[in-house]
């Protein structure tokens, strides 16, 4: 069946702009999280998704950062007035329910901003 | 919060010998360990994972094994292969909540 998937694959912004990520988790997956992976680092957790509960919104580094999930499926991460220090590649992951806790993920979103 | 630390940054072995890469995890709540490999420009991918109510785990040429008195867990690859060649991230996670991630291993595998 088809992995996550995200959009776009490429994003290139001015200092200031804002920008719109996108993540189709894989179908039936009710957990969903976001990462930031600056060139040459580890994985920075961003937010995560779980069902219908409220989303844990700990790692956002700050409030330009936020991220909704519509329908329990497709996750829009936003970043406001973005910055330089922004720049770094966006990645998504889904987990299914049940105690499997294993993630997949999708080929990231490479974002730059100038 | 939870706090993951990984050795080596960088490692490399001769294609055959084996590798070994550590993680050491702060939070004892956490019960969930999985290694994921990328490969440059791709994502990461989970090769190998272990619970709390384990010690070991194999799987061919790979194995984890966790201490959970030390919260201390390690990656072993056996007979290496140039294929092996990439990045290593450890993670540490309760229950599948959040994931908190190591730093990254670098191995590089010399034919």
């Amino acid at each position: 069946g088809a992995g996550v998937s995200q959009s776009p694959s490429n994003k290139v912004t001015e200092k200031g702009k804002d920008v719109e990520l996108r993540c189709d988790p894989i179908s039936g997956h009710t957990a969903l999280y976001w990462y930031r992976q600056s060139l040459g680092q580890g994985l920075e957790f961003l937010i995560y998704f779980q069902g219908n509960s409220a989303p844990d919104k700990s790692g956002l580094p700050s409030d330009r950062f936020s991220a909704e999930r519509t329908g329990g499926s497709v996750s829009t991460l936003t970043i406001q007035r973005t910055q330089q220090e922004d720049s770094a590649v966006y990645l998504c992951a889904s987990a299914p329910s049940g105690g499997t806790y294993e993630q997949y993920f999708g080929p990231g979103t490479r974002l730059t901003v100038t | 919060g939870e706090n993951v630390e990984q050795h080596p940054s960088t490692l490399s072995v001769q294609e055959g010998d084996s590798a070994v890469i550590k993680c050491t995890y702060s939070d004892s709540a956490s019960n969930y360990f999985p290694w994921y490999k990328q490969e440059l420009g791709k994502r990461p991918q989970l090769i190998i994972d272990i619970r709390s109510n384990v010690g070991e785990k194999k799987d061919q040429r790979i194995a984890v094994t966790l201490n959970k008195t030390a919260k201390h867990f390690s990656l072993h690859i056996t007979e290496t292969q140039p294929e092996d060649s990439a990045v290593y991230f450890c993670a540490a996670s309760i229950s599948g909540n959040q994931f908190y991630f190591g730093t990254g291993t670098s191995l590089t595998v010399i034919p």
